[in-house]
């Protein structure tokens, strides 16, 4: 199975500032079709988990532009250019390559 | 718009049966695989299988933890998605979501809860 390792595994920030995710894949993430089936998604609670970002970097219907995914191969990165009150709760990278899909153990975005 | 809603869920005990059902709305259901995942309390995200669509043969994928005990179906002119959960564990506690798949878990239900208990 690939694993899926984020750092940090908690993140406090600050409202209006900068937050950054990294997640890293036991191996990479390149399908056979050439595609990246790495995704991130949000979780608040109370709510079913939300798709923000996925193929590394193309964002999901309505999510807003502070969201930003790049990376490549092994390692990847979720950036929230303006963290907002609203981007609280845990944040999940997932890949969708190979079976079983896996996920990232989340990290916790709170503000500080 | 598309919506999920799962139902089914409930307290049973180890060893028993339980069916969980996903019925779909806002989009043409049998154009897309389904996916089942789950969240065990305390703990993150797992992804439980995945059926492919009629195009597809309707074909399934399912983690090793549930291999075997677990079987997705559907009924696409029903829109629903099911779960057939035997021979439950203790271990199987979560909330159980369906997502319409494409690609990625893309649009989630809000889960339904499962409980394994004697």
């Amino acid at each position: 199975d690939i694993v899926m390792t984020q750092t940090p595994l908690s993140s406090p920030v600050t409202l209006g500032q900068p937050a950054s995710i990294s997640c890293r894949s036991s191996q990479s993430l390149v399908h056979s079709d050439g595609n990246t089936y790495l995704s991130w998604l949000h979780h608040r609670p109370g709510q079913p988990p939300r798709l923000l970002i996925y193929k590394i970097s193309k964002r999901f219907s309505g999510v807003p532009d502070r969201f930003s995914g790049s990376g490549a191969g092994t390692d990847f990165t979720l950036q929230i250019s303006r963290v907002e009150a609203e981007d609280v709760g845990v944040y999940y990278c997932m890949q969708a390559t190979q079976f079983p899909q896996t996920f990232g153990q989340g990290t916790k975005v709170e503000i500080k | 718009e598309v919506q999920l809603v799962e139902s089914g869920g409930g307290l049973v005990q180890p060893g028993r049966s339980l069916r969980l059902s996903c019925t779909g709305s806002g989009f043409t259901f049998g154009d897309y695989a389904m996916s089942w995942l789950r969240q065990a309390p305390g703990k993150g995200l797992e992804w439980v299988g995945f059926i492919r669509s009629k195009t597809y043969g309707e074909t399934t994928e399912y983690a090793a933890s549930v291999n075997g005990r677990f079987i997705i179906s559907r009924d696409d002119s029903k829109n629903i998605a099911y779960l057939q959960m035997n021979n439950l564990k203790i271990e199987d506690t979560a909330l159980y979501h369906c997502a319409r798949y494409s690609s990625q878990p893309a649009n989630w239900g809000q889960g339904i809860l499962v409980t394994v208990s004697s």
